[in-house]
């Protein structure tokens, strides 16, 4: 079945080391997502990709970036994690950008000691 | 760690009952919505969409109904199951073309046999 997949489903990092959470899809969508979704929270988008544009929503901190090297691979990389970056982080695809549904990986459950 | 959550608001219901869960969405320019369920642990599933020239849209056992002067979506699951128990979402969207998603606070829904 075509899917996003997110890898590793759990991550612990400590304080300030940096983190990398990798996404991949199988449905070849043009554009891809990511989201931070805290607890009892809606999802609070960080960024996105259409093909090869990186969008940056406008209070995302400058912590945390996006790699898109191909159609199926993206990655978050968090370069100093704090503890306040503890949350799940989920990764969506789209076909293309406006009114198409976004299909949801399972996340990555981030835990910062 | 992760901040203190918001509480969620919380539907209850009897296995078997008809569900109607609500949601005021903030852009009168918004003309595109998603619900979501997302199980404990999982991403968002789309569950149904809807268009603003529609005010109603109907899909196997739920319905949306938007109604745009008051700005209001409301999902409506008929004879709920346990498996329904979940948070619900609901995502706004600006314009047809080049846009993101928004979306709300969720509202859990818990069904007992």
């Amino acid at each position: 079945d075509a899917m996003v997949i997110q890898n590793p489903r759990y991550q612990v990092t400590q304080f300030g080391k940096p983190v990398t959470l990798s996404c991949s899809q199988t449905l070849n969508h043009n554009v891809m997502y990511w989201y931070q979704q805290k607890s009892s929270q809606a999802p609070k988008l960080l960024f996105h990709y259409y093909d090869k544009d990186f969008n940056n929503e406008a209070d995302t901190p400058d912590n945390f970036q996006s790699r898109r090297p191909n159609t199926s691979f993206c990655f978050l990389d968090i370069r100093s994690p704090g503890l306040g970056d503890a949350a799940m982080y989920l990764c969506a695809t789209s076909r293309g950008a406006g009114a198409y549904e976004q299909y949801f990986g399972p996340g990555t459950r981030l835990t910062v000691t | 760690g992760e901040s203190v959550g918001l509480h969620l608001p919380t539907l209850s219901v009897q296995e078997g009952d008809n569900s109607i869960i609500n949601c005021a969405y903030s852009n009168s320019a918004s003309d595109y919505f998603i619900w979501y369920k997302q199980e404990s642990g999982k991403g968002p599933q789309f569950i149904i969409d809807i268009r603003s020239n529609m005010d109603k849209r109907q899909g196997q056992r739920v319905t949306v109904l938007l109604n745009k002067t008051v700005k209001h979506l409301s999902l409506q699951i008929a004879a709920t199951q346990p498996g329904d128990s979940a948070v619900y979402f609901c995502a706004e969207m600006v314009g047809s073309g080049y846009s993101t998603l928004t979306f709300g606070k969720g509202t859990m829904l818990l069904v007992s046999p």
